[in-house]
């Protein structure tokens, strides 16, 4: 049974600081998700990440796959309040997403 | 601007109540889910189908719970009878290829 993890579970921060959110998972999979989720909303899709060595940026935000060791970063430059949210990763099993459990970000002044 | 929509965006009934969810993917995509979320659980995969077919339902409840499409246009959820437990947000999401896309949301309250 595939199992992905994420820690830390909750992060709070201060605006400028740089942290990086784990995503384990136990199975292979080529294929890696990042979502963020806003109290009360619903789900936006951050990135995709589709093959060993994959990074992406947007704004402050970067992600990268490594599927060697299962393992993808989420990594936060310079935080600003607008980032604070709940932040899923998720693994693609036989066109299943299977998610991880979500970091709950908050960022202040 | 293409998103899934998700009927109704709110619903409160009481135990032992047919309810049913309803869902509009983005016009195109070939494959639906649906999804459930709680604080203790997270977020659950119920059913998906490809095509209108479905493919997976193992994650639902099968003695309450029903998922259809009968149509590319619309997938449905049911739950008969409700139970408290139930109390969920109920998330449909479509996808071409691989990325699925979220809608809104049907925050189901159960009394």
């Amino acid at each position: 049974e595939l199992k992905v993890e994420q820690n830390p579970l909750f992060l709070s921060m201060q605006e400028g600081k740089n942290y990086t959110i784990y995503c384990n998972y136990s199975t292979t999979s080529d294929r890696l998700y990042w979502y963020r989720q806003d109290p009360g909303k619903s789900l936006e899709s951050l990135f995709v990440l589709l093959s060993n060595g994959a990074v992406k940026q947007e704004g402050r935000l970067m992600a990268s796959l490594d599927t060697k060791a299962r393992l993808s970063t989420l990594h936060i430059t310079a935080a600003v309040h607008d980032l604070s949210a709940t932040y899923f990763c998720a693994v693609e099993n036989t066109d299943k997403l299977i998610f991880g459990t979500g970091t709950r970000l908050q960022v202040f002044p | 601007d293409a998103r899934v929509t998700q009927t109704p965006r709110h619903k409160v009934t009481e135990m032992g109540q047919e309810v049913t969810m309803r869902c509009q993917p983005i016009l195109g995509h070939n494959t639906v889910f649906w999804y459930r979320q709680t604080m203790m659980q997270g977020l659950e995969l119920l059913a998906y189908f490809r095509n209108r077919a479905p493919l997976d339902d193992s994650g639902m409840p099968k003695d309450r719970f029903s998922a259809e499409m009968p149509d590319a246009t619309l997938a449905t959820l049911k739950i008969q009878p409700s139970e408290p437990r139930d109390s969920a947000v109920y998330f449909c999401a479509s996808g071409l290829n691989y990325e699925q896309f979220f809608g809104p949301g049907t925050r189901l309250t159960v009394l």
